[in-house]
């Protein structure tokens, strides 16, 4: 039940097209949902947050879309860019496990140019 | 502000030697936190510490044991090193007050057990 998957594990898209990760969880007591971007040879980096109150959350190019009731939420990567290119992993978590992270397994995102 | 720095960077041990990952943030955070990163599997926790003074085991504690030495620092020992260890290993550290959550994590360590 603590469990967060993430599909797909790999994902290639053209430059300018349209990127979506997916991601499931079980656990109703979570309550914070991260994204987070990690470059090769670094640490991952937050890249953008939702609360389940909302059903979308957007920046810039990138929008969490959040849907209590089937337990999922997504990344979508609106004109993706070379610079892009990167391992996305989703998490969760809740207060009442002090917000520890569970981690999806992440996703390798290639944009070709 | 350096953020969050791990030392060493790279580092090659035989089986069953023993070393020290030291991690220190500057950021005045309360929660650190130890993950190793294996290909396929994401970031699996190993220890964490909520706050000064304390430490709690994770998803994955066996064949390590960690130190909150202040609330700047917290290293993570591994005893007798075996090449199941070998990964890649963050430090991260979050407020987690405020409603604030995010995790800084570090550059990394890039440990091989041969």
């Amino acid at each position: 039940q603590q469990q967060v998957k993430q599909s797909p594990q790999s994902l290639i898209v053209q430059k300018g097209g349209i990127s979506i990760i997916n991601c499931a969880y079980e656990n109703t007591a979570f309550d914070y949902f991260p994204w987070y971007q990690q470059f090769p040879g670094k640490g991952p980096a937050l890249l953008i947050a939702i609360r389940p109150d909302v059903s979308e959350k957007k920046e810039g190019r990138f929008t969490i879309s959040f849907n209590k009731s089937a337990k999922q939420f997504s990344l979508h990567i609106m004109d993706s860019q070379p610079g892009d290119s990167a391992t996305y992993f989703c998490a969760a978590s809740s207060g009442d496990s002090n917000y520890q992270l569970i981690w999806g397994a992440g996703t390798k995102l290639i944009i070709k140019p | 502000n350096a953020g969050v720095t791990q030392t060493p960077k790279f580092q090659v041990l035989k089986t069953g030697q023993s070393m020290t990952l030291q991690c220190a943030q500057d950021m005045n955070h309360n929660s650190m936190y130890w993950y190793r990163q294996d290909p396929g599997m994401g970031l699996r926790l190993i220890y964490y510490s909520a706050s000064e003074g304390t430490t709690d085991k994770g998803e994955v504690p066996n064949g390590y044991n960690v130190s909150r030495l202040n609330k700047r620092e917290f290293s993570l020992r591994l005893e007798s090193a075996a090449p199941s260890q070998t990964s890649v290993y963050f430090c991260a550290s979050s407020p987690i007050q405020g409603g604030s959550y995010e995790q800084y994590f570090g550059p990394g360590t890039r440990l091989t057990v041969t």
